[in-house]
């Protein structure tokens, strides 16, 4: 069983919807991750919440809209996407570094399978 | 720049036989983490192993073991007597002191082990 549990498994959504992503680990790790991936390619990086601050953002259209509302739970709401922001999210936690070790892997969710019709 | 570079866009490997999937890496800092991720075609993504960049012994994990070679900054996964359950997408990713807590990943290598 994976520890980071991903809600939902699939989802299909017109170009007008909103919809939210759900993310929820236990592990006690202060680092939580959005990831896009598209077949055959590697995860592209999207955000990145260390202690529940948004650390990082990689350009990210603003149709997407992340949230950190605890330390165990992460959200992407989505709203206007396109066709091609179909991809699978990947959530994931690590530990965050804090000028310490570097062993502290990736822990992924098993992602949300998104179409936009 | 590139951090990881995988050059080995598909790989075949007979069962049972071992196959080594290259990953070279870019960094200027003295501390840093490799690491390697499986997946399989129903999209999760597998922790596999680690290796340290002070670890002066190779990582190994069951099947997987890592040949890390500092000098040439390669951090090469060999997985022995492969099975079909092995086929898959892997991919190679670091992280470093620099930039902590972002992960680079290079663009995977196909994996597939026939019958």
């Amino acid at each position: 069983d994976t520890e980071v549990t991903q809600t939902p498994k699939h989802l299909v959504m017109g170009m007008t919807n909103k919809k939210s992503l759900k993310c929820e680990q236990h592990m006690g790790h202060r680092a939580m991750y959005w990831y896009k991936q598209k077949a055959k390619k590697p995860p592209e990086l999207m955000f990145v919440y260390s202690y529940e601050k948004l650390s990082i953002n990689e350009s990210v259209p603003s149709r997407f809209s992340p949230e950190c509302p605890n330390s165990s739970l992460l959200n992407l709401h989505l709203h206007a996407l396109q066709p091609e922001d179909s991809a699978l999210y990947l959530c994931a936690s690590s530990l965050p570094v804090q000028g310490g070790p570097m062993d502290s892997p990736l822990h992924f969710g098993n992602g949300t399978r998104l179409t936009v019709t | 720049a590139q951090k990881i570079t995988q050059t080995q866009p598909g790989m075949f490997v007979q069962e049972k036989e071992a196959v080594t999937l290259d990953c070279t890496y870019d960094t200027s800092d003295q501390s840093y983490g490799l690491f390697w991720y499986k997946q399989p075609s129903s999209g999760e993504m597998i922790f596999l192993i680690y290796q340290g960049s002070y670890d002066e012994q190779n990582a190994t994990e069951g099947r997987y073991s890592l040949n890390f070679q500092k000098a040439r900054k390669s951090a090469n996964l060999v997985i022995s007597a492969s099975q079909l359950g092995d086929s898959a997408m892997y991919f190679c990713a670091m992280r470093d002191a620099n930039t902590g807590n972002q992960f680079y990943f290079g663009t995977g290598t196909s994996l597939t082990v026939i019958p």
